[in-house]
């Protein structure tokens, strides 16, 4: 079946650590998405990338990177200069010109 | 302020109780699209919405756009218990005549549905 995976489920990171979040999709879309979940603010957009190797900042790009050498792949690197790591962070997936995005189950990063 | 201000924040019904949540943008929009959530997973689109004055139906929920197409509900009849979730709308901002390719989304509205 297709779909896309978010990996892992839950991380634990000690502050001042980067850390990679995995998101692979083996639909077939151009377009992915990285958006970021907080308690009463909805889904905030980190970066998207509407063709391999490019990818565009969303609103809340400081702190974060991404790389999309693979139509499947887009990782987030969630780096040390983000001042509040700690949230759900939610991958996506489209095929352009239609935004019904597939979304992936989600990462709960923890930064301790 | 926001540039999509969804309506409630939160909502508890009984059983078998009609709802509306409503979802307002400051700019036009290209295309409204309506999700819903379970807490803690990803989202599951629901429906998009394109033309003013445009209603589509999904089993017992209903959304619509305004003629203006600034302004989306979702209403939903007959609620039951699994439709309890988060229901959160995102919005294509109108470019000019094409898309950004990216959606902006509301703060979502929490539904609770007591049996």
């Amino acid at each position: 079946d297709g779909g896309i995976t978010q990996s892992p489920k839950y991380l634990f990171r000690k502050e001042g650590q980067n850390v990679t979040l995995s998101c692979e999709q083996n639909l077939n879309h151009d377009a992915m998405y990285w958006y970021r979940q907080d308690p009463g603010q909805g889904l905030r957009l980190i970066y998207y990338s509407q063709i391999v190797n490019d990818f565009q900042k969303g609103d809340i790009a400081e702190g974060y990177s991404v790389s999309r050498e693979k139509k499947e792949s887009f990782p987030l690197t969630v780096t040390s200069a983000q001042k509040n790591p700690t949230a759900f962070y939610l991958c996506a997936s489209s095929n352009t010109g239609f935004l019904g995005y597939t979304f992936g189950s989600g990462t709960r990063l923890t930064v301790v | 302020s926001q540039e999509l201000e969804q309506s409630p924040q939160s909502l508890i019904v009984q059983e078998g109780k009609n709802l509306t949540i409503n979802c307002t943008s400051s700019k036009t929009l290209y295309g409204l699209y309506w999700y819903k959530q379970k807490y803690g997973e990803g989202l599951i689109f629901l429906m998009m919405l394109q033309k003013g004055g445009e209603e589509k139906s999904h089993e017992k929920i209903t959304a619509k756009l305004d003629e203006k197409k600034q302004q989306s509900s979702l209403h939903i009849t007959a609620s039951q218990p699994s439709h309890a979730g988060i229901y959160l709308c995102g919005a294509d901002i109108y470019a000019g005549g094409t898309s950004y390719g990216k959606l902006t989304f509301g703060q979502g509205t929490i539904l609770t549905v007591h049996p």
